[in-house]
C-alpha cells in the first residue's frame, strides 16, 4: 500500500519568514495530494490540493509543488503569520483507491 | 451549510467499558470515514462507510466497529476499552467515495482510565 513520509515533524519560524513542509510517497500511481491544517481543538481542514497532472498550485500565501519523478510534494507558506501556527498533514490518494494515506504531521510554530 | 457534527466532544471511560460515538455528516454527503488520532501515530484510518455498508477497514482489532444509517449518519463503537484507546476520534464526510477531499468534524476526545 501507499506510504507517506512527512518532514519535519516540528518547524519553528519567525513571523514573516517562509515555511516549507515536504512529503514523499511510495506509490507512483497516486494522483491526488491534499494538505490539511489542524488548529488546536479542531478537526483537520483542507487548505490546498494538487493533482498529478499539475506541477504547482498557488492560493494567496500558500502553494504546493509536485515532483512526480521524485515522488515528493511540498507545501510552501510565505509571509507566515501567528495564525498559521497549527499542525499540517499531507496525504496521498492512489489511483483507484478510496482512502488517502496521511503523513504524520508537522507542527508549525510562528513566533510573533 | 452545517459542518460535520460529532458527539460527544469529550468523554471519560474506564477500562473494560464500551463507548459509542456519533457523527452527522454534511447534508448531501454520502461517504463517512473514521480516524483515530494520537500524538505518536498521527491519523490512523478506522473505517469507511457508504450507502450503509462498510467499504474499507483499517488495521484495528474487532473491538472497533461501526455502522451507517440510511440518512448517512454514522456511529462507531469500541468495546472492552483499553488504556491505549485514549485518543481523538475524528469523523470525516465527503460527497462521494474516492474524492480524497474530506470534511472533518472536531472530533470526540476519549480518555480511558
Amino acid at each position: 500500500g501507499e506510504n507517506v513520509e512527512q518532514h519535519p515533524s516540528t518547524l519553528s519560524v519567525q513571523e514573516g519568514d517562509s515555511a516549507v513542509i515536504k512529503c514523499t510517497y511510495s506509490d507512483s500511481a497516486s494522483n491526488y495530494f491534499p494538505w490539511y491544517k489542524q488548529e488546536l481543538g479542531k478537526g483537520p481542514q483542507l487548505i490546498i490540493d494538487i493533482r498529478s497532472n499539475v506541477g504547482e498550485k498557488k492560493d494567496q500565501r500558500i502553494a504546493v509543488t509536485l515532483n512526480k519523478t521524485a515522488k515528493h510534494f511540498s507545501l510552501h507558506i510565505t509571509e507566515t503569520q501567528p495564525e498559521d501556527s497549527a499542525v499540517y498533514f499531507c496525504a496521498a490518494l492512489g489511483r483507484g483507491s478510496y482512502i488517502p494515506t496521511f503523513g504524520r504531521g508537522t507542527s508549525l510554530i510562528v513566533h510573533p | 451549510k452545517a459542518g460535520v457534527t460529532q458527539t460527544p466532544r469529550y468523554l471519560i471511560k474506564t477500562r473494560g467499558q464500551q463507548v459509542t460515538l456519533s457523527c452527522s455528516p454534511i447534508s448531501g454527503h454520502r461517504s463517512v470515514s473514521w480516524y483515530q488520532q494520537t500524538p505518536g501515530q498521527g491519523l490512523q484510518f478506522l473505517f469507511e462507510y457508504f450507502s450503509e455498508t462498510q467499504r474499507n477497514k483499517g488495521n484495528f482489532p474487532g473491538r472497533f466497529s461501526g455502522r451507517q444509517f440510511s440518512n448517512s449518519r454514522s456511529e462507531m463503537n469500541v468495546s472492552t476499552l483499553e488504556l491505549g484507546d485514549s485518543a481523538l476520534y475524528l469523523c470525516a464526510s465527503s460527497p462521494d467515495r474516492g474524492t480524497g477531499e474530506l470534511f472533518f468534524g472536531e472530533g470526540s476526545r476519549l480518555t480511558v482510565l
